[in-house]
């Protein structure tokens, strides 16, 4: 069964600091699809990113960067010069890649930042 | 385009009592998810409706039910409310041109206390 670890509950950091969130996963699926999302104080999930299984480029976003490791089975995400308004909880998820699963994510227990100013 | 839309946004009912959701999906979106999330256990997934047919479901009791209509949109019903169920329920959509890890848009939720 899949599987998605946010080891860091909660991170607090000063503004302008960079903030990196951990996210590992486990799946048996070669192929599976790797999810972001932010969800502030309102509630709503907020998509940030989509990764495959095939491509581990990683990818810059303005202040948003995402390191894929298929080998430590890892998707990491860092917020460069952090901002007050960054200030949210994180959540990772995993797709599995096959017709039956859908499009079912299964998140992690999700990283809570607080940036201060 | 419109983001996806719940009703309502906040509900109190109390033990026993039976609730529906709605869900009105992205335009255009024809796959619906439903998820829940509590402090406790977090976003769990409960299921997927794709052309009016439960595509995938999660583990949680029989009084969780759902469907999805011609047009997308899409209700859950919970019977027979417990304490337990007071969460936040999450309503998505995603196009589904593959039906494989698409990505999904998130509505606002609707928060229900059940007492």
């Amino acid at each position: 069964a899949q599987k998605v670890t946010q080891a860091q509950t909660e991170i607090s950091v000063v503004e302008k600091e960079d903030v990196t969130l951990d996210c590992v996963y486990e799946t048996r699926d070669t192929t599976y699809y790797l999810f972001w999302y932010k969800q502030p104080p309102s509630g709503e999930l907020v998509f940030l990113i989509r990764r495959n299984s095939f491509d581990e480029q990683n990818e810059i976003s303005g202040r948003y960067s995402w390191n894929f490791q298929k080998s430590t089975s890892s998707f990491n995400f860092t917020i460069t010069a952090s901002q007050v308004v960054d200030s949210a909880v994180y959540f990772c998820a995993l797709s599995e890649g096959f017709k039956a699963a859908g499009n079912k994510l299964t998140f992690g227990g999700g990283t809570r930042v607080l940036v201060k100013p | 385009k419109a983001g996806v839309t719940q009703t309502p946004r906040y509900l109190i009912k109390t033990r026993g009592q039976q609730v529906t959701l709605s869900c009105s999906p992205i335009s255009g979106h024809r796959s619906v998810s439903w998820y829940q999330q509590t402090p406790g256990q977090g976003l769990q997934f409960l299921f997927e409706y794709f052309s009016e047919t439960q595509r995938n479901k999660g583990n949680f009791p029989g009084r969780f039910s759902g469907r999805q209509f011609s047009n997308s949109r899409s209700e859950m019903n919970v019977s027979t409310l417990e304490l337990g169920d007071s969460a936040l329920y999450l309503c998505a959509s995603s196009l589904d041109s593959s039906g494989l890890g698409e990505t999904q848009y998130f509505g606002p939720g609707t928060r229900l206390l059940v007492l």
